[in-house]
């Protein structure tokens, strides 16, 4: 109950197209759900979060979709640049766990010029 | 925004040797810092939790005697890897939050060889 269920594990997109990384997550008490950003030999960096009470958040390029009912978010990245080339995670945490975060699996995200 | 800071970012040790790594929040207190460790394409795994002024809770599976966590101020956390061996190479990466568990911020990571 405590997974994140991520996929794809990799995608290839064409530069100026849409990647879309899907999330999945059983447990109901996840109350904030981040998407982080992996550059090789790098820490992760927080690229956009959503709180359950919103079904959509956008930043610039980058959109998370939140599906509460069927507890299912996405991101979506528009106009995908070589640049956005990296592994990407998405977690979830919940004031029960003490905000610990609980990861997906990550996608490896390719962005062909 | 917040920063934390990670050094060293590469240490190479030889078999039996302790190494130790430091995890600093530059512009916030951290009463709370994380210990990941991450295999090449993989997720990352959660290692312990670092409470400053108190004993770190380690995940199950983890070796408190081999890795020792010490979170002396609000600013500082350390990990030393004791007797360090092969299978202990790794990617370590810490996190941190200024705003009460929502919007950790990482390190930037330590490459761990033990040759």
């Amino acid at each position: 109950q405590q997974q994140v269920k991520q996929s794809p594990q990799s995608l290839i997109v064409q530069k100026g197209g849409i990647s879309i990384i899907n999330c999945a997550y059983e447990n109901t008490a996840f109350d904030y759900f981040p998407w982080y950003q992996q550059f090789p030999g790098k820490g992760p960096a927080l690229l956009i979060a959503i709180r359950p009470d919103v079904s959509e958040k956008k930043e610039g390029r980058f959109t998370i979709s939140f599906n509460k009912s069927a507890k299912q978010f996405s991101l979506h990245i528009m106009d995908s640049q070589p640049g956005d080339s990296a592994t990407y995670f998405c977690a979830a945490s919940s004031l029960r766990s003490n905000y610990q975060l609980i990861w997906g699996a990550g996608t490896k995200l390719i962005i062909k010029p | 925004g917040a920063v934390v800071s990670q050094h060293p970012s590469r240490v190479i040790c030889k078999s039996g040797t302790s190494v130790k790594i430091e995890c600093r929040s530059l512009d916030f207190q951290a009463t709370t810092m994380f210990w990941y460790r991450q295999f090449p394409k993989q997720s990352l795994m959660l290692m312990a939790t670092s409470n400053e002024g108190s004993k770190a809770t380690y995940e199950q599976g983890v070796e408190k005697d081999k890795f020792l966590i010490n979170h002396a101020s609000l600013t500082l956390s350390t990990l030393t890897v004791t007797s360090a061996h092969p299978e202990d190479s790794s990617f370590y990466i810490c996190s941190a939050s200024d705003r009460g568990g929502y919007g950790y911020t990482f390190g930037s990571g330590t490459r761990l060889t033990v040759v």
